[in-house]
């Protein structure tokens, strides 16, 4: 089965910073680009970034260019997202979710299995 | 504001039919593919349509997607109440080099 597990969630100051996992299994994780997307309480979905299979292409949605950083260990199946400069902003359930295409250009893409996501409380 | 505009809600009685409209540019829905998800209350994202109109596996074929020009629809026929979920169209934007999302519709079932 196909599975995404989210993990490193939680309650941190402004300005303090976070880093995010996603456990992957089911599948050739390294074949994958995969994605993180954000959801606001009581928001729409956001997405925030977005790393190719191999890793060698990273994007980022221009409210987290600078402070937010995605990375993979396909050794390990995992997917990372490391957060800085964190603002109340950023307060958000936070999924990963997996490419629908092996080795998709994004512009074919889709997300087709999201993982449950973590919650993350940016407060003083 | 989203990139991609939807209406903020739409409302049908069971067994009727509904389409939700999702209009962005020729940067994104213009060239691009069109994706749908489905968000039920308190559950995470589940992809509906991909690449405009094709259906995963186990999705029910009463829900289908369209695209003409820079807009995207996804109809629901034979309304039921477990439809009621909050319904996202999403593209590739090339000039932003990013995903967009619309900005969501619920959908009530009255």
């Amino acid at each position: 089965e196909v599975q995404l597990l989210e993990s490193g969630g939680g309650l941190v100051q402004p300005g303090g910073s976070l880093r995010l996992s996603c456990a992957a299994s089911g599948f050739t994780f390294s074949s994958y680009a995969m994605s993180w997307v954000r959801q606001a309480p009581g928001k729409g979905l956001e997405w925030v970034s977005a790393i190719s299979g191999s890793g060698g292409s990273t994007y980022y949605a221009d409210s987290v260019k600078g402070r937010f950083t995605i990375s993979r260990d396909n050794s390990k199946n995992t997917l990372y997202l490391q957060m800085n400069s964190l603002r109340a902003e950023d307060t958000a359930v936070y999924y990963c979710a997996k490419g629908r295409i092996p080795a998709a250009i994004p512009r074919d893409d889709a997300f087709d299995i999201w993982g449950q996501g973590t919650m993350v409380t940016v407060s003083s | 504001q989203s990139v991609l505009t939807q209406p903020p809600s739409v409302s049908e009685a069971p067994r009727q039919r509904v389409t939700i409209s999702c209009s962005g540019s020729s940067s994104n829905i213009g060239n691009n593919a069109v994706n749908w998800y489905q968000q039920l209350p308190g559950k995470a994202p589940k992809l509906l349509i991909y690449y405009d109109d094709l259906l995963p596996s186990g999705v029910s074929d009463r829900f289908s997607g369209s695209k003409s020009g820079t807009s995207a629809s996804l109809a629901i026929s034979g309304l039921q109440s477990e439809d009621e979920a909050d319904y996202y169209c999403a593209a590739w934007d090339d000039s932003l080099n990013v995903w967009v999302f619309g900005g969501g519709t619920k959908l009530t079932v009255l």
